[in-house]
């Protein structure tokens, strides 16, 4: 079956960088993301990289993908207060109809 | 103006009553999903459709039921509502055509069921 995991929280000083964690069991996925959740409001994507690759990269954002491991990481550069929200991986899978499914969410705080 | 709105944004409801909560879309997609998310479990889908007439139950869909009336609009109906339905439900799009990378969030209905 489908199972994302994520820790729950992540605490950095501003200016420093983050790197948010997922793992997952499923080894048919195909692509793989990450979405981000402000305070009072939906998800929205961030970024997302295919399951045939290794690394993404956007701006403040890196992508690894260690598929062997089926691990799954972000990193956010030069972390900012307004990086400060809940980040959630997610997967969708082979014939699985674009269904996502989603990890835990970490929880990242940015202190001054 | 918002792509995926959700009415109501908020409801304080009863144990027993039912309730709809619904979503509408402007962006022309054809696939709409409603997830609940709850503290500790990120978000869990309870019923998608990939058209008018295709209903699909997701990993948590006893105790709810949804209508697909239109390609904009999916509701989500709870018959009758107990408190461990108390959650914040969201409403998302994707678009086949455009290989359905990314969902579109609505901002969310927070419900109570007291």
């Amino acid at each position: 079956g489908e199972d994302v995991e994520q820790s729950l929280f992540l605490s950095v000083r501003e200016g420093d960088s983050s790197v948010i964690n997922c793992t997952y069991t499923d080894s048919s996925s195909t692509y793989l993301y990450w979405y981000k959740q402000e305070p009072g409001a939906g998800l929205q994507l961030l970024t997302y990289i295919f399951s045939n690759m290794d690394m993404k990269q956007d701006q403040r954002l890196t992508v690894l993908l260690n598929k062997k491991d089926k691990h799954l990481s972000l990193r956010i550069a030069d972390t900012q207060t307004g990086d400060s929200a809940i980040y959630f991986c997610a997967e969708t899978i082979t014939g699985g109809g674009n269904k996502l499914t989603f990890g835990t969410g970490t929880q990242l705080k940015v202190e001054l | 103006d918002a792509d995926v709105t959700q009415t109501p944004r908020n409801r304080i409801t009863k144990t027993g009553k039912r309730i709809m909560l619904e979503c509408s879309q402007t962006k022309g997609h054809d696939r709409m999903y409603w997830y609940r998310q709850d503290p500790g479990l990120g978000l869990r889908l309870i019923y998608y459709s990939f058209d008018v007439k295709d209903i699909n139950k997701g990993e948590i869909s006893d105790g709810y039921s949804v209508s697909r009336q239109a390609q904009a609009k999916f509701s989500l109906s709870l018959e009758s509502a107990i408190p461990n339905q108390t959650a914040l439900y969201f409403c998302a799009t994707s678009d086949l055509l455009a290989g359905g990378y990314e969902q579109y969030f609505g901002p969310g209905t927070r419900l109570t069921v007291t």
